[in-house]
This record gives C-alpha cells, structure tokens and sequence, in this order.
C-alpha cells in the first residue's frame, strides 16, 4: 500500500525559513516522479515542485523559483521541500504526491499535507 | 503557461441526477489530463487519468472524455459521498497546471 506522510509545517516569520519531509513507502522510490502540490486556505490547487525518481531533474513553478528547493534521499525514501525566504502567500496545506511514472504522469497517491503559516 | 478553465464553478444537482463538469486547456495537452476529487479537509483523490482511464477503485459512474482542448468529466447518477469539489489538471507540459475546480453541491 503507497503511503506519503507529510511533516514539518508550522508558523513561520515572514523571511523565514523551513523545510518540509514527505516520508514515502509502498512502492520503488526510485521509480517515480515524486512532488509538491499546495493549497491557500479556501483556495484551488497550485504545483510546486517535482523532482524524477532519478532525482536527476527538478522542476519548480515560478512563484518559488530561486527560493524553494526540493531534494530526495533514496536510502531513507524521503522527500524534502527546503523553503527560504517565505512570504505570506506561502501560506498554504502542502501536500506530497506520488507521480504515475519516473519522469511524468498524473498524480495518483497523494500525502494528508501538512499546513505552513506564513505570519509576523 | 497552459491555463485550465474549468465550468461552472458551482454546479447544483440533486441525488441520483447526471453531472457534467468541463476542463478547457488553453492549448494542446493531448490525453495528459487528470480528475482529481477533494471533499472538505482531505487530500485530493485521482478520479481519471490519461483524460478517460478511471483509477483504481473509482467506481463505473464516474466517466471522463476529451475532443480537442475540452474536457469533461461525467458523474452518471450522482451519489451523496459526490458532493465534493472537483480539479482538472494537464501534466503534458511544464509547470504543471490545475483547473480552479468545481463545486458539485446538493441542489
């Protein structure tokens, strides 16, 4: 059975910084695509960040390019999200997601997310 | 950037009743569209992937369709655990992009 837990959200300063954990299990960690998905209270879905079972290629939106960087640990199957330089429309429940395949795909295991509050 | 347009933005249907939800993709994003489900303080649920393969354990009712850049999402008979809100998202090109998403609610 996949299963993607989240960690490491709280209250942060504007500026700040924090890094997010996605611990995976159930499937070849190196076999798939792996990646961030975050939610604005009362809001829609945005992408984040992504990274190949490989960890060979990452991929960013621009609203975090240059202040967000995703990594991957095979030996432990875990996924990070360090953020730095957080702003308040930071603010938002990260999820961690499973992609379908090594390099793309759709998103078809999804973590219960962990919420990130961006406040002075 | 691909842009998702997704319509209506609220949909009111009664139990039992067909719904009909549409994705737009601003352009070409061939069968690399997803449907995912998301009830009020859960993750998000793949729905359909490739814009028609349901996903495990989706049940029979839920349908997806594409001609072109139109999307649609089909719920046949509309059960109580439906009322949910609904997101298109394209994984043909980068970034990544979803719909604002659909809100089927009890009419």
């Amino acid at each position: 059975e996949v299963q993607l837990l989240e960690s490491g959200g709280g209250l942060v300063q504007p500026g700040g910084s924090l890094r997010l954990s996605c611990a995976a299990s159930g499937f070849t960690f190196t076999r798939y695509a792996v990646g961030w998905v975050r939610q604005a209270p009362g809001k829609g879905l945005e992408w984040v960040s992504a990274i190949r079972g490989s960890g060979s290629n990452t991929y960013y939106a621009d609203s975090v390019k240059g202040r967000f960087t995703i990594s991957k640990d095979d030996s432990k199957n875990m996924m990070y999200l360090e953020m730095n330089n957080l702003r308040a429309e930071d603010t938002a429940v990260y999820y961690c997601a499973k992609r379908r395949y090594e390099a793309a795909g759709d998103f078809d295991f999804w973590g219960q997310g962990t919420l990130v509050t961006v406040s002075s | 950037e691909i842009v998702m347009t997704q319509s209506p933005a609220t949909l009111s249907v009664s139990p039992g009743e067909r719904a009909t939800l549409s994705c737009r993709a601003s352009q070409s994003v061939n069968s690399n569209l997803a449907w995912y489900q998301q009830k009020p303080g859960q993750a998000p649920r793949l729905l359909i992937y490739g814009a028609s393969t349901r996903a495990t354990g989706i049940p029979a009712r839920f349908s997806g369709s594409a001609s072109g850049t139109e999307f649609t999402l089909t719920i046949s008979s509309l059960q109580s655990e439906d009322f949910a809100v609904y997101y298109c998202q394209q994984y043909n090109n980068w970034p990544l992009t979803f719909g604002g998403g659909t809100k089927v609610e009890i009419k």
